[in-house]
Formats: structure tokens, sequence, C-alpha cells
């Protein structure tokens, strides 16, 4: 089946610092989405991309849909304590129209 | 008061028992979804229904099954829960024609 290969797993930055974290696809997908998890919540979405080569921001936060169709990646930038949470990247071909999701990166600050 | 609601937020069981999880929306959304979260898995959909009359089961169905009541409501049941089927939960709605998915606040769901 389709897989959705997400990293980091995790990672720990100082306040300030940009993020980037990837997600990478065996086949290609029509549409990326990005969402994040707070704590005790459920996902909530961040950016969706619908076209190859696609760049969207949303406010510090800025997305790209991979030329090839089969990547996306998703950085933060100057990164802030309620930045930290769990990021997932979702994929969804035409031939099977459910989402596929990454495993996530768990975005911890150091104090 | 929140678009996608989950009932209960928080259950434990015994193995063996039925387990009822319901989930409602006011988003006026065609699709509902059911969706289990496993630490380092992400998520994996159950089942999903595209409309009343509809349901259709996903990734990892077997041991679960559900019931769309109504376009609002789509409840997933555990027939005789099982220690591995300890997770955290989520209900998802979307519109017919777009992608994105909007997701309850979660069900963890504890099966000892």
């Amino acid at each position: 089946g389709q897989q959705l290969n997400q990293s980091p797993q995790s990672m720990f930055i100082q306040e300030g610092e940009d993020v980037s974290m990837n997600c990478t696809s065996s086949s290609i997908f029509n549409t990326w989405l990005w969402y994040k998890q707070d704590p005790g919540e459920g996902p909530v979405l961040l950016i969706a991309l619908y076209k190859a080569g696609e760049l969207t921001s949303n406010g510090r936060l800025t997305a790209q849909f991979g030329i090839t169709r089969k990547d996306s990646f998703l950085n933060i930038s100057a990164s802030i304590p309620s930045d930290v949470g769990i990021y997932f990247c979702a994929g969804q071909s035409n031939s099977n129209y459910q989402l596929i999701w990454g495993a996530g990166t768990k975005l911890i600050i150091k104090p | 008061d929140a678009d996608v609601t989950q009932t209960p937020r928080n259950r434990i069981t015994k193995t063996g028992k039925r387990i009822m999880l319901e989930c409602s929306q006011t988003k006026g959304h065609d699709r509902m979804y059911w969706y289990r979260q496993d630490p380092g898995l992400g998520l994996r959909l159950i089942y999903y229904s595209f409309d009343v009359k509809d349901i259709n089961k996903g990734e990892i169905s077997d041991g679960y099954s559900v019931s769309r009541q109504a376009q609002a409501k789509f409840s997933l049941s555990l027939e005789s829960a099982i220690p591995n089927q300890t997770a955290l939960y989520f209900c998802a709605t979307s519109v017919a024609d777009t992608d994105t998915q909007y997701f309850g606040p979660g069900t963890r769901l504890t099966v000892l």
C-alpha cells in the first residue's frame, strides 16, 4: 500500500530557531496537507497544497508541494513556545481518496 | 461550541466488553471518518462514511463496526474490546468536494 515517510520523528530546538520537516511518498499525490496536533486535542489543518511546485505560507509557516508530487516540506520560522506539538503530513491521490498520514514530527522547544 | 464533538473523552473498560464511541458534528458535512492514533504510527483510518447510506471499511476495520445514524452522527463500536485496541480515537468530518478534514477532540480508550 501507499506509504508516507515523515522526518524527523522529533526535534529539540531553541526558541527563535527555524524548523524544517518533510514527507516523502512512494507514490504520487495530488494533495498534500499539513496538520498540527496539540496535546489532548485533535489535529488542526495548517496548510493545504494542491499543485506541484506550489509554495504556500500561513504566518510563520511555509509549505511546498514537491515538483515530483512525491514529497512536501514544512518550514517554521523563528519558533515560539506555542509551536510545540506534533506535526503531521497527509497526502491524497486521485486513485484513492483516503488520506494517507505520516507518523508525525514531534516538536519540542528546549527551555 | 465545538463543531465536532466526541463522547466520552476518556474511557477505561475491560477485555470482552462492548464499547460505543460517539461523534456528532454541527458543520453540516456529508463525510465522516473514524481514526485510531497510536504513538509513532500517526493516524490510521478505521471506517468512513460519505453519506447516511454509505459506509466503507478503512485500513484497520477488523474488530470495529460503525453506524451512521444521521448526517450529523457517526458512532464507532468495539463489539468485544481487547487490550490492543487501547488507543486515542478521533472522529473527523469533511465537505464532499474537499480533502480538508476537521477533527474532534478525541477519545482516549484504555482496555484492561
